[in-house]
């Protein structure tokens, strides 16, 4: 099983700062299956980003997501007030897994 | 638009079964792989059960294999899953998610969730 591991835990910044989250796999990912996810209590996730780095429909340019093999980058290059939330990675190269997350709160 | 609604999740003790729904609208259910994750108090989601278009490939995760069944009625847009012998690890949150056509593996909708807490 390909284990995803996220980091930092939690991210603390304010409005329009910069986000840099990690996500580094126990393996090779290989053909780029690497997806972000936006996940906000009580809502549905949201599909941000696939095959590491294209964004998915609907999903602010501010989103972007880069990597490949083992180490993969989610940056939100200017928060806003909506993008507090979980974000979590997913490889669907292997099965399916995902990372147990980083949390990104206001500052 | 797209909208998957789960149902269903309710308390459940130990041993006991409980059968989840989520009914669908805005596309073509038919046309697409569909799939239940699950996401417990405090940890990362957790993928747990495929089904294909036709329903006639499923896959389950090494966990709920043999205790889990995950079926489809396409002329009523609905997605189920057949939960038996729940046990206390078993609490989580349960999502249907759409298969992502140009990424497959991936979700590219989700439904809220229907929470299934199992305890004595």
């Amino acid at each position: 099983e390909i284990v995803l591991t996220q980091s930092p835990g939690t991210l603390s910044l304010s409005p329009g700062e910069r986000a840099t989250l990690s996500c580094r796999a126990s393996q090779s990912v290989g053909g780029s299956s690497l997806a972000w996810y936006q996940l906000k209590p009580g809502q549905a996730p949201r599909l941000l980003i696939y095959g590491a780095s294209s964004r998915a429909s609907g999903i602010p340019d501010r989103f972007s997501g880069t990597g490949s093999g083992t180490d993969f980058t989610l940056t939100i290059s200017r928060l806003e007030p909506e993008d507090f939330a979980v974000y979590h990675c997913q490889q669907y190269d292997s099965s399916r897994t995902f990372g147990q997350g980083t949390k990104v709160e206001i500052k | 638009e797209v909208q998957l609604v789960e149902s269903g999740g309710h308390l459940v003790q130990p041993g006991g079964s409980l059968r989840l729904s989520c009914v669908v609208s805005g596309f073509t259910f038919s046309s697409y792989n569909m799939n239940w994750v699950r996401q417990a108090p405090g940890k990362g989601p957790e993928w747990i059960s495929y089904i294909s278009r036709g329903g006639e490939t499923t896959y389950y995760a090494e966990k709920v294999e043999g205790r889990f069944i995950i079926s489809r009625d396409n002329a009523k847009n609905l997605l189920f899953l057949q939960m038996n012998s729940l046990r206390v690890d078993d609490t989580a949150v349960y999502y249907c998610a759409r298969d992502f056509y140009q990424s497959v593996g991936s979700f590219d909708y989700w439904g809220q969730g229907t929470l299934v807490p199992v305890t004595a």
